[in-house]
């Protein structure tokens, strides 16, 4: 299955612990996308990357949250000190284009943050 | 920036039955519409979608509708199954934008026997 891999799929932290998700875009895509799902509601853009770079995190909190994409490697989206708020799931999407072309994306299954 | 809006919020429908969800946008600029199915626990898969080149597309059971005088755009859904039965978001985004897609709030349908 060459699609877009999340791990890990379940998170489990307490308050004021770091919380990591990582991102595998399908094969040959350059582009990844971060999106947040609180319960029962649609998913909220939260940053845009390619290698190297961020693109766009216009949708991002300013304090807690970080993310990359590394030359080698899956993307990260970094939770610091998590709160409860911070509990949702968040899904990771890869794109074979980006700025000036409008393509599909392609959704990994998701990685669900419970903060106890 | 971009604000969707998406209609019903759920859907029940006996099966056989066609379904119907519809959404409005607010960005003329817009110009790329997919829809994407969810199921309970999965990430969104992308089932049709939609250029602002075209009024109309149509896959098999699934049709989508496009327009752009309106800025709204429809999915169509016929001789519904119960495999059917999902979380329906549609999203909006443009060229330039990096394929930064604002979606809907979804629809939960349900297909009944």
């Amino acid at each position: 299955n060459a699609g877009v891999m999340q791990n890990p799929r379940h998170l489990v932290r307490r308050r004021g612990q770091e919380a990591r998700l990582r991102c595998s875009p399908m094969k040959g895509h350059s582009h990844v996308y971060w999106y947040r799902q609180l319960p029962e509601e649609g998913l909220k853009f939260m940053v845009y990357l390619q290698k190297e770079n961020i693109i766009d995190e216009s949708g991002m909190p300013k304090e807690r949250f970080s993310a990359e994409f590394p030359k080698e490697g899956p993307s990260i989206l970094r939770i610091q000190q998590v709160v409860r708020g911070d509990s949702a799931a968040y899904f990771c999407a890869s794109s074979g284009s980006g700025q000036g072309i409008t393509g599909e994306l392609f959704f990994g299954e998701g990685s669900r943050l419970t903060v106890l | 920036g971009e604000n969707v809006e998406q209609h019903p919020s759920t859907l029940s429908v006996q099966e056989g039955d066609s379904a119907v969800i519809k959404c409005t946008y607010s960005d003329s600029a817009s110009n790329y519409f997919p829809w994407y199915k969810q199921e309970l626990g999965k990430g969104p898969q992308l089932i049709i979608d939609i250029r602002s080149n075209v009024g109309e597309k149509k896959d098999q059971r699934i049709a989508v509708t496009l327009n752009k005088t309106a800025k709204h755009f429809s999915l169509h859904i016929t001789e519904t199954q119960p495999e059917d039965s999902a979380v329906y978001f549609c999203a909006a985004s443009m060229t330039g934008g990096g394929n930064k897609l604002t979606f809907g709030t979804g629809t939960q349908l349900k297909v009944e026997l």
